[in-house]
């Protein structure tokens, strides 16, 4: 089975603090995913990569950058924690998109809270 | 542009009984891919069915079904004989096959409730 780990399942950080979201797969897999989850948006992309070093933005990438130096490990970080960023964080991972069926395999959130 | 609508923000159903949720979407491209994820309270997302815009059949994995109207846009998913085990939350995706990419977008989520 596809495992997705995410290191930090709730934190509580306060405004103006650098946060580090780490995601690490087990699969192999070319393609990572950063989602943020809020009620009634459902899922948006935030950044993606496709390759160790390459990263393309999402749908909302203001105030978010991310990191790939190892193929099994994507980081989101949060240069200066607001109060909107406060949400459930989801990583994922895909094996190269070879057509439109590829589904993508997530780990089980992070709750994020910034005070 | 693509988009994914789930006009249903909760539902309710029986247990033992059979459920549908609702699920429209808007694409230009004619290759693409349709997916359902089940969400628990604890918050990993959960692949559950697949459709491609070229199947001729619709998907179907154990007592999930997919009823895929193409030319109405809906990618229904149909759960038969609920359990309690099914109440959360459910995201319809899509994703393009030529202009989307890397790119899988998610509807707002219904959120399902079985009751006993």
């Amino acid at each position: 089975d596809v495992k997705v780990t995410q290191s930090s399942r709730y934190l509580v950080k306060r405004t103006g603090e650098k946060v580090f979201l780490e995601c690490v797969q087990d699969m192999d897999h070319e393609n990572m995913f950063w989602y943020r989850q809020d009620p009634g948006l459902g899922l948006r992309l935030i950044y993606f990569s496709y390759d160790v070093k390459m990263k393309e933005k999402g749908d909302i990438p203001e105030g978010y950058s991310v990191s790939r130096e190892k193929k099994e490990r994507f980081s989101l970080i949060l240069e200066s924690a607001s109060t909107n960023q406060t949400s459930m964080y989801l990583c994922a991972s895909s094996p190269p998109v070879t057509g439109p069926g590829n589904t993508i395999y997530f780990g089980e959130g992070s709750w994020l809270t910034v005070v | 542009a693509q988009k994914i609508t789930q006009t249903q923000p909760g539902m309710f159903v029986q247990e033992k009984e059979a459920v549908t949720l609702d699920c429209t979407y808007d694409t230009s491209d004619p290759s693409y891919g349709l997916f359902w994820y089940k969400q628990p309270s604890s918050g990993e997302m959960i692949f559950l069915i697949y459709q491609g815009s070229y199947d001729q059949q619709n998907a179907t994995e154990g007592r999930y079904s997919l009823n895929f109207q193409k030319a109405r846009k809906s990618a229904n998913l149909v759960i038969s004989a609920s359990q309690l085990g099914d109440s959360a939350m459910y995201f319809c995706a899509m994703r393009e096959g030529r202009t989307g990419g890397f790119k899988t977008i998610f509807g707002a989520g219904t959120r399902l409730f079985v009751k006993a």
